[in-house]
């Protein structure tokens, strides 16, 4: 099993620009979750998914942030434009239950400049 | 609502010797207590999980966990820390009345001194 993979593992990115962030899930896992970490804030949860549905999306920051799960195998995280405080490091996790723990991806590190 | 806490920012021991990294959380419902660490440029791992049963849980790398719910706590320890146990430790709970995603904690910064 290769667990969750997220590409690109780095970004940098001039502010004004659209981000798309990739990830995609252990296979039979059911639910998705993105994550934002800075310093400031620690670790924040932005959207997740349950059978490809969005559940709750209340901690998308604002309408510049989008999040798509087309298929069980596959969720793109979207900033347009982006800012430089965006500039963080995002997360991709998966579970295969509600008891279950969370499977991480490596992350992406996120530069707006 | 549910939440977590983690009072420590950072934790420094010497190695070989005991560490404790405190948790304490806040649900209204069952609660299902995690354990993860984070590495330098690395995402979080899972290291152990309380359901129910037995208070006392046995994660990776030697770390256990003791479920407390008079105190609600549900700190992680390891009887002989290693140089190697340096990372950043997140607490997380999920109250089964309130959905199933988790609640993480602000993290620990644990140091293990040579």
């Amino acid at each position: 099993d290769a667990g969750v993979i997220q590409s690109p593992r780095h970004e940098v990115t001039e502010m004004g620009q659209e981000v798309t962030l990739r990830c995609k899930p252990i296979s039979g896992h059911n639910s998705l979750f993105w994550y934002r970490q800075t310093m400031m804030r620690g670790l924040e949860l932005l959207i997740y998914f349950n059978n490809n549905v969005p559940i709750d999306d209340s901690g998308m920051p604002e309408d510049r942030f989008s999040a798509k799960m087309p298929n069980a195998s596959f969720s793109t995280l979207k900033i347009q434009p982006s800012e430089p405080r965006d500039s963080a490091v995002y997360f991709c996790a998966s579970r295969a239950a509600a008891n279950y723990g969370y499977t991480f991806g490596s992350g992406t590190r996120l530069t707006v400049v | 609502a549910q939440s977590v806490a983690q009072p420590e920012d950072q934790v420094n021991v010497a190695e070989g010797n005991p560490l404790t990294v405190k948790c304490t959380y806040s649900v209204s419902g069952n609660p299902y207590l995690f354990w993860y660490v984070q590495y330098p440029n690395r995402g979080l791992q899972f290291l152990l999980k309380y359901i129910t049963g037995d208070n006392l849980v046995k994660g990776s790398y030697g770390f256990e966990a003791e479920f407390n719910k008079s105190q609600t706590s549900f700190h992680l320890k390891k009887p002989s820390a290693l140089v190697s146990d340096s990372a950043l430790y997140f607490c997380a709970v999920r109250d089964d009345n309130y959905g199933q995603n988790f609640v993480f904690g602000p993290g620990t910064r644990l140091s293990v001194l040579p």
